[in-house]
């Protein structure tokens, strides 16, 4: 039971484009959602996170939007960088109810930003 | 380095043996999950301790694997009698407090069983 989707295994954008990465869920308790970001051989880095009770957050290059009647996310980074090549991985949480804090983790999805 | 520290990097086992996965998690951080990273998948969530205590340990199978985050010292997750199928990367990360707060992870141990 895949909780939290990412349905583009892979992702190619050129460099100064915006990259959009997207996420579905399906549980309706999730009340927390974060996108990491992962290197190979390395552990994932936190890039962002959104309550609920918001539909926009934006840090930097990068700004995350949840639609809650579409159980959807999306990662957006503007203007896209030859390093942000990665896998991005986004999780999900139900801080509410569960009070563990425990994350959901999406497949991931592999962005390649060409030069 | 104030990062989440895990060691070792990289562990081999024989099948039969004993696996031990250390994390420190970051300075102020009391609150530890564990998980793991099957090839080609994303990370799945296998427990969550704070200090002395386990909190949450439903993803982890229900045999061979033990958890612990002594009051003093690191978190080990320990796995006996290892199998083929235990090969994976296990991760750990800490947060502040529970709740909205992100975790932080380290980079993992490999597990490679022969």
């Amino acid at each position: 039971d895949q909780q939290v989707k990412q349905n583009s295994p892979s992702l190619s954008v050129q460099e100064g484009r915006i990259s959009i990465l997207n996420c579905d869920y399906t549980n309706s308790m999730f009340d927390y959602f974060l996108w990491y970001k992962k290197y190979p051989a390395e552990g994932p880095t936190f890039l962002i996170s959104i309550s609920s009770i918001k539909d926009k957050n934006e840090d930097g290059r990068f700004t995350v939007f949840l639609n809650k009647s579409a159980k959807h996310l999306s990662l957006h980074i503007v203007p896209s960088q030859p390093g942000d090549s990665a896998v991005y991985f986004c999780a999900a949480s139900d801080v509410g109810s569960s009070n563990t804090g425990k994350l959901i983790f999406g497949q991931g999805t592999t962005l390649q930003v060409k030069p | 380095n104030a990062g989440v520290m895990q060691n070792p990097r990289h562990l081999v086992r024989r099948r039969g043996q004993e696996a031990r996965l250390r994390c420190s998690p970051m300075k102020g951080h009391s609150h530890v999950y564990w998980y793991r990273q099957l090839p080609e998948e994303g990370l799945k969530f296998m427990v969550y301790l704070q200090k002395e205590n386990i909190i949450d340990e439903s993803g982890m199978p229900k045999e061979r694997f033990s958890a612990e985050f002594p009051k003093e010292g690191p978190s080990i997750l320990r796995i006996q009698q290892v199998v083929r199928g235990d090969s994976a990367a296990y991760f750990c990360a800490s947060s502040r407090q529970e709740g909205n707060q992100p975790q932080h992870f380290g980079d993992g141990t490999r597990l490679s069983i022969l």
